[in-house]
């Protein structure tokens, strides 16, 4: 099973209030990571879990949490959501390395 | 820092017609970039469609190919003959440095394939 899930599968959510989204995979894979997709925009790489090691990149590395309680879950919290959060998240795992990255379905969160 | 650019917006073409997605890079965080062609069918999610990882190397993958070529810094994507089936969003990406932990994926704006019966 290639499965990578993710939940909720649609959000709305209100500006200034917090944001929880969770991915999970039973591929016992030790990497996971979290992509955002905007409207006419490629998706862009928000951060990863290597085992228990977050990896932010620098642009994005105040503006979005995260967390990994074991090896199968991983989830993508926002403090303070703001209008510019609205997107398409993509939760994807991988072995690591340059191994191939199996993507979720995604969560697509509006923020009113 | 690394980009990637394709053939942006949607591409109607009629089935049994050949396809061809432009795709373009630029990778400045290492010099031989892995590159990728992903798809997206309606509902579901973004799936590895082939990937080379040696320049002057053709992928190939359901009647799809591409070549890496580092001359043009291209990886077009080319079909012969497309089915229905085919009608999905295509993206283009690379993998930029990377560590044994895990690798960051660039991807193109994505190009959206319509295919008529």
């Amino acid at each position: 099973d290639t499965t990578v899930k993710q939940n909720p599968r649609y959000k709305l959510a209100r500006v200034g209030k917090p944001v929880n989204l969770i991915c999970s995979q039973t591929m016992n894979h030790d990497t996971m990571y979290w992509y955002q997709k905007k409207p006419n925009q490629a998706p862009k790489l928000l951060l990863f879990y290597y085992d228990k090691i977050l990896n932010r990149e620098a642009d994005t590395f105040e503006k979005f949490q995260s967390s990994r309680p074991n090896n199968s879950f991983c989830s993508l919290y926002i403090g303070s959501a703001g209008l510019e959060y609205s997107a398409m998240y993509l939760c994807a795992s991988s072995s690591g390395g340059y191994a191939e990255q199996f993507f979720g379905p995604g969560t697509r969160l509006t923020v009113l | 820092g690394d980009s990637v650019t394709q053939t942006e917006g949607q591409v109607t073409v009629s089935e049994s017609k050949s396809l061809i997605i432009n795709c373009t890079y630029s990778a400045t965080s290492i010099g031989y970039p892995n590159l990728f062609w992903y798809v997206r069918y309606p509902g579901e999610g973004l799936q590895l469609l082939l990937k080379v990882i040696t320049a002057g190397q053709k992928g190939s993958s359901r009647g799809f190919e591409a070549t890496y070529n580092k001359e043009a810094t291209s990886f077009h994507l080319q079909k012969a003959s497309v089915q229905e089936s085919d009608s999905a969003v295509y993206y283009c990406a690379l993998s930029g440095m990377t560590n044994s932990a895990g690798n960051k994926l660039t991807f193109g704006i994505g190009t959206r394939v319509l295919v008529r019966p």
